[in-house]
């Protein structure tokens, strides 16, 4: 069956420290995958996009990698800071399925500690 | 990036009454948008894909008649619910795709539907 996962539905980290969150997907080819930011209730904003022909994509503290053969897409981000708290979702699209459309893993929700 | 925004942000209606909620793209042509449903600590759900001047997708057990999904232009996209009850009230987010950002897709801030 077709997943996509998040693995740790949360993860807490000390201020400064680099969070490392983890996508992983099944039966999926995705043509690209992307990663947003959602604050309780409010809508998910886009952060980074990585197609499936690059390795690694950087914005400022934000790093991601996506690796086709371990079907697997890690978000980093470096010098965290308690604003950095939220949940994160990967979100990939599978053109090759007739999926044109957004699928999302559940989430990993971060709290940075002081 | 772009900017997506939705109206009303919170909205409280009696039961077996109609919502109506917009979604607007303020400066981009927004060429698809997309309905989701997310409940409490879940994740997004899609309830249906809609392009400009075309009938919209809906996804398997979404209602289209309880559901109705306008996208008349390149910037706005409706979407009513009709005969409103209690398990409707959920947080209803439209996002967008479309002229220049073919690949990218954006989101608005969202809408609280409660159903007394």
């Amino acid at each position: 069956s077709q997943k996509i996962e998040q693995n740790s539905e949360a993860l807490n980290i000390q201020e400064g420290k680099t969070a490392t969150l983890t996508c992983n997907y099944t039966n999926y080819s995705p043509a690209y995958l992307q990663w947003y930011r959602q604050d309780p209730g409010r809508g998910p904003v886009f952060l980074l996009l990585i197609r499936e022909n690059e390795k690694e994509k950087r914005k400022e503290r934000l790093k991601v990698t996506f690796d086709t053969t371990l079907k697997q897409s890690l978000f980093h981000i470096t010098a965290s800071q308690p604003a950095d708290s939220a949940t994160y979702l990967c979100a990939l699209r599978d053109l090759s399925g007739g999926y044109n459309k957004l699928i999302f893993g559940a989430g990993t929700r971060l709290a940075v500690h002081p | 990036g772009a900017v997506v925004s939705q109206h009303p942000s919170r909205v409280i209606c009696k039961s077996g009454t109609s919502v109506k909620i917009e979604c607007r793209s303020l400066d981009f042509q927004a060429t698809t948008m997309f309905w989701y449903r997310q409940f409490p600590k879940k994740s997004l759900m899609l309830m249906a894909t809609s392009n400009e001047g075309s009938k919209a997708t809906y996804e398997q057990g979404v209602e289209k008649d309880k559901f109705l999904i306008n996208h008349a232009s390149l910037t706005l996209s409706t979407l009513t619910v009709t005969s409103a009850h209690p398990e409707d009230s959920s947080f209803y987010i439209c996002s967008a795709r479309g002229t220049p950002y073919y690949n990218e897709q954006f989101f608005g801030p969202g809408t609280r539907l409660t159903v007394l």
